[in-house]
């Protein structure tokens, strides 16, 4: 089996920080995943990445960066941290020979 | 629009009862899978279900490519049931997984 680690677990800020969540995989996973879900509601996709230093686009990537430079490590940057900001956010990855989809913790972010 | 439809969006059982979540898509798919969420939890695969039908325990989950659609049953529902249902499509030629907006289901003693 394998292990999805997201750092830090809790995240605060002020707003307009620059806010890095960071992602790290041992399954040796080639597709990797950042979701937001704010309170009680469900998942929205900000970047995904097929490959080392490949990124694409989810629903909702404006306002965040993405780097893939490992295979194993994927991390999101809120570039200025707005107090609608505030949710989880979720790191997944997938590969081998199905699609399946395994997720971290996740990080909750909260800006004052 | 949304590209996958949850319904219901909330359900109220007593413990017992059975439940049908449906889960509708509106693109091709490569893949359809089921997640189990507790409030302020992590998420928990229950399916991996391109198509047809899996069984596991009191849960069934069924997938017909043809009709863009997938449930998820749960028979004989217990308290520990309640929670969030999620399911997530990953669109055809893409490795793009999105996600309905989930039904929360509360079981009552």
């Amino acid at each position: 089996g394998g292990i999805i680690t997201q750092t830090p677990k809790f995240l605060i800020g002020q707003e307009g920080q620059k806010l890095t969540l960071k992602c790290q995989q041992n399954f040796n996973h080639d597709t990797m995943y950042w979701y937001r879900q704010d309170s009680g509601k469900g998942l929205r996709l900000i970047y995904y990445s097929i490959t080392e230093n490949d990124l694409q686009k989810g629903d909702l990537s404006e306002g965040y960066d993405a780097s893939r430079e490992k295979k194993s490590s994927f991390s999101l940057t809120v570039t200025s941290a707005q107090k609608n900001e505030m949710a989880v956010f979720l790191c997944a990855s997938s590969g081998g020979n199905t699609g399946q989809l395994y997720f971290g913790e996740g990080s909750k972010l909260t800006v004052l | 629009g949304q590209q996958v439809q949850q319904s219901p969006a909330s359900l109220v059982l007593q413990e017992g009862e059975n439940a049908e979540l449906q889960c509708n898509f509106s693109t091709s798919l490569n893949s359809m899978q089921w997640f189990y969420q507790r409030p302020g939890g992590s998420l928990v695969s229950l399916f991996y279900n391109p198509s047809g039908t899996k069984h596991s325990g009191r849960l069934t989950s069924t997938t017909v490519i043809k009709e863009r659609r997938s449930s998820l049953h749960i028979s004989s529902s217990q308290t520990t049931d309640s929670g969030t249902y999620l399911c997530a499509l990953e669109r055809t030629n893409t490795n793009k997984v999105v996600f309905g907006t989930g039904t929360r289901l509360q079981v009552l003693p």
